[in-house]
């Protein structure tokens, strides 16, 4: 079965500071979608980034940067120097390849709240 | 880019009224739009899944009398929450598949529910 687990609940870290949340995955699929979004307090999903399974190659967009590896089926989100603005909750999703090539659902981790102090 | 508009964005209505809540994607066609389901500090779960002119597909444990879909057109679907109750409570996200776009979902801004 498929499974997102996100172990840190709550991370608190003052500005500046480098920051990683971790994201661990289970699928039986060998295709398979990665993604990031962040939940700032009003609610709306903000993308951040999206991995298929065969592209294992790290990602650097700004301060953020994402480190996938299949052999330990992880695939990490690091912020470097945190902003204020920064602070939200964090969910790492998986979406498979479905039989057929019809899309699944996105099945989410329970979350990080990040909070970046001034 | 693709964008969904969800309405309303948050609504506070009492015990045993219906409320619905439109998702309406506005510069591509949704053929699939996935329902979610987020309580207070806790993660979003998918509630149903509907496809364009059939019947929406539910999750286990979520009752398809009580959260009727419609998936009428392609640019537009519905949830409507019948005869709620405070637990009904919660924020409720809708996420469209863009025909032609693999792996792409585009989320709606969500509606925040309150039953009074």
């Amino acid at each position: 079965a498929q499974k997102v687990t996100q172990a840190q609940t709550e991370i608190s870290v003052v500005e500046k500071e480098d920051v990683t949340l971790d994201c661990v995955y289970e699928t039986r699929d060998t295709t398979y979608y990665l993604f990031w979004y962040k939940q700032p307090p009003s609610g709306e999903l903000v993308f951040l980034i999206r991995r298929n399974s065969f592209d294992e190659q790290n990602e650097i967009s700004g301060r953020y940067s994402w480190n996938f590896q299949k052999s330990t089926s992880s695939f990490n989100f690091t912020i470097t120097a945190s902003q204020v603005v920064d602070s939200a909750v964090y969910f790492c999703a998986l979406s498979e390849h479905s039989y057929g090539g019809s899309q699944g659902n996105l099945i989410f981790g329970k979350g990080t709240k990040l909070s970046v102090k001034p | 880019g693709a964008v969904v508009s969800q309405h309303p964005s948050r609504v506070i209505c009492k015990s045993g009224t219906s409320v619905k809540i439109e998702c309406r994607s506005l510069d591509f066609q949704a053929t699939t739009m996935f329902w979610y389901r987020q309580f207070p500090k806790q993660s979003l779960m998918l509630m149903a899944t509907s496809n364009e002119g059939s019947k929406a597909t539910y999750e286990q444990g979520v009752e398809k009398d009580k959260f009727l879909i419609n998936h009428a057109s392609l640019t537009l679907s519905t949830l409507t929450v019948t005869s709620a109750h405070p637990e009904d409570s919660s924020f409720y996200i809708c996420s469209a598949k863009a025909q032609g776009v693999p792996y792409g979902y585009t989320f709606g801004s969500g509606t925040r529910l309150t039953v009074v």
